[in-house]
């Protein structure tokens, strides 16, 4: 079956990268995201890549995909604030049901 | 542009009720998808409806159900409520089939006592 496994915690300080890791097992995997929730918020789609590609640069957001060791990774450059929030990695194997990880807690440090 | 817009936002039931959720896509999507978000088992594929139609369910009892209006927009019905179906409900939204972009709404939050 599915599963979607992520750290549960990270603290940073601000100005630093963050790194969220995320593995994931099914092999079919189409599209692979990253999605942030603020507190009271909604889910917020950050990016997202497809299960052919290495890496998706956009911004302060790098996504990197090792399909062999079913490796996903989100880091997030000069890391602010505003960035403290819990992000959610998440896999589509078809029919657009998407699997969610159980969210990382990123704290940034002032 | 408007985004995925859920109502209510907080929703109080007892035991056995009935709960209706309610979700209009961002304008020009066709396709909506709902998610439950509860305490310990995280998020959690519901249903997915395009063009009116039910396209994809997961693994959820036939006490949750929906439909999708002429409009795009979508209900969510949950009958014979039970203390654990207290969550998040969230709806989300995407261009059509052929589009992988799903964008959420904030939720509905359902308190079942």
């Amino acid at each position: 079956g599915e599963d979607v496994e992520q750290s549960l915690f990270l603290s940073v300080r601000e100005g630093d990268s963050s790194v969220i890791n995320c593995t994931y097992t099914d092999s079919s995997s189409t599209y692979l995201y990253w999605y942030k929730q603020e507190p009271g918020a909604g889910l917020q789609l950050l990016t997202y890549i497809f299960s052919n590609m290495d890496m998706k640069q956009d911004q302060r957001l790098t996504v990197l995909l090792n399909k062999k060791d079913k490796h996903l990774s989100l880091r997030i450059a000069d890391t602010q604030t505003g960035d403290s929030a819990i992000y959610f990695c998440a896999e589509e194997a078809g029919r657009r049901a998407l699997t969610f990880g159980s969210g990382t807690r990123l704290q940034v440090q002032p | 542009e408007a985004g995925v817009t859920q109502s209510p936002t907080h929703l109080i039931k007892t035991r056995g009720q009935q709960a209706t959720l309610r979700c209009s896509p961002i304008s020009g999507h066709t396709s909506v998808y709902w998610y439950q978000q509860a305490l310990g088992l995280g998020l959690q594929f519901l249903l997915w409806y395009d063009e009116g139609e039910e396209r994809n369910r997961g693994n959820f009892p036939p006490r949750f159900s929906g439909r999708q209006f002429p409009n795009y927009s979508s209900e969510l019905n949950v009958n014979a409520l039970e203390l654990e179906d207290s969550a998040l409900y969230l709806c989300a939204s995407s261009k059509g089939q052929a589009y992988n972009e799903q964008f959420f709404g904030p939720g509905t939050r359902l308190t079942v006592l």
